[in-house]
């Protein structure tokens, strides 16, 4: 069955904007991870996060993890053309994933 | 970084014949391997967890007789689409674990399969 639920289901946004995604999970976890995917292509993982930790960093990305609301955020600082793809959030070691945010940033 | 290759990238064949998928982990050693289909505009659903030397697990739905996965080496895993029908066009990607880890997935570029 779907665990992570990606929301918004599309967003476009200017270049230079901040673009924030949202993820929902139903059951408990051990972590939770977000994965970037170009149109036609394979998954490029961007960042794990933990049960036990709140908030994560990575460049440009940040990423929380709400264990109590079963939400975790994806949000892309300073937004690029090239960060036009569609995002995903998946769950535990089999990697159940939500259908993805699509994601278009505007030169 | 891991870097997982897959070949072809992409296939078209006829109705009633068998297509191999070729999954591999270039740099590292994967004791686990994961086969996905996705649909357009669809998530991946996974399809199968491939361990190294045992048979592979599948999920609900999946026949095992119609998509044969092989992980005969730390490096390898095949999935061979038997009998191809139309409806199994679709974009197949792998994935590889590392062998000390039971976190990060790398995945392969996919395999754009289309069956006439």
């Amino acid at each position: 069955s779907q665990q992570g639920e990606e929301d918004p289901q599309a967003l476009s946004i200017q270049e230079g904007e901040n673009a924030t995604m949202n993820c929902s999970y139903k059951t408990s976890i051990n972590n939770l991870q977000w994965y970037r995917q170009n149109s036609g292509r394979g998954l490029v993982h961007l960042i794990l996060i933990r049960s036990n930790e709140r908030e994560k960093h990575s460049g440009r990305l940040r990423v929380t993890l709400d264990t109590s609301k079963k939400s975790s955020s994806l949000l892309i600082t300073a937004s690029r053309a090239a960060d036009t793809a569609s995002y995903f959030c998946a769950t535990e070691e089999k990697l159940v994933f939500g259908k993805g945010t699509k994601l278009t940033v505007n030169p | 970084g891991a870097v997982v290759s897959q070949h072809p990238s992409r296939v078209i064949c006829k109705s009633g014949t068998s297509v191999k998928i070729e999954c591999r982990s270039l740099d590292f050693q994967a004791t686990t391997m994961f086969w996905y289909r996705q649909f357009p505009k669809q998530s991946l659903m996974l399809m199968a967890t491939s361990n190294e030397g045992s048979k592979a697990t599948y999920e609900q739905g999946v026949e095992k007789d119609k998509f044969l996965i092989n992980h005969a080496s730390l490096t390898l895993s095949t999935l061979t689409v038997t009998s191809a029908h139309p409806e199994d066009s679709s974009f197949y990607i792998c994935s590889a674990r590392l062998a000390d880890s039971t976190d990060t997935q790398y995945f392969g570029p996919g395999t754009r399969l289309t069956v006439l």
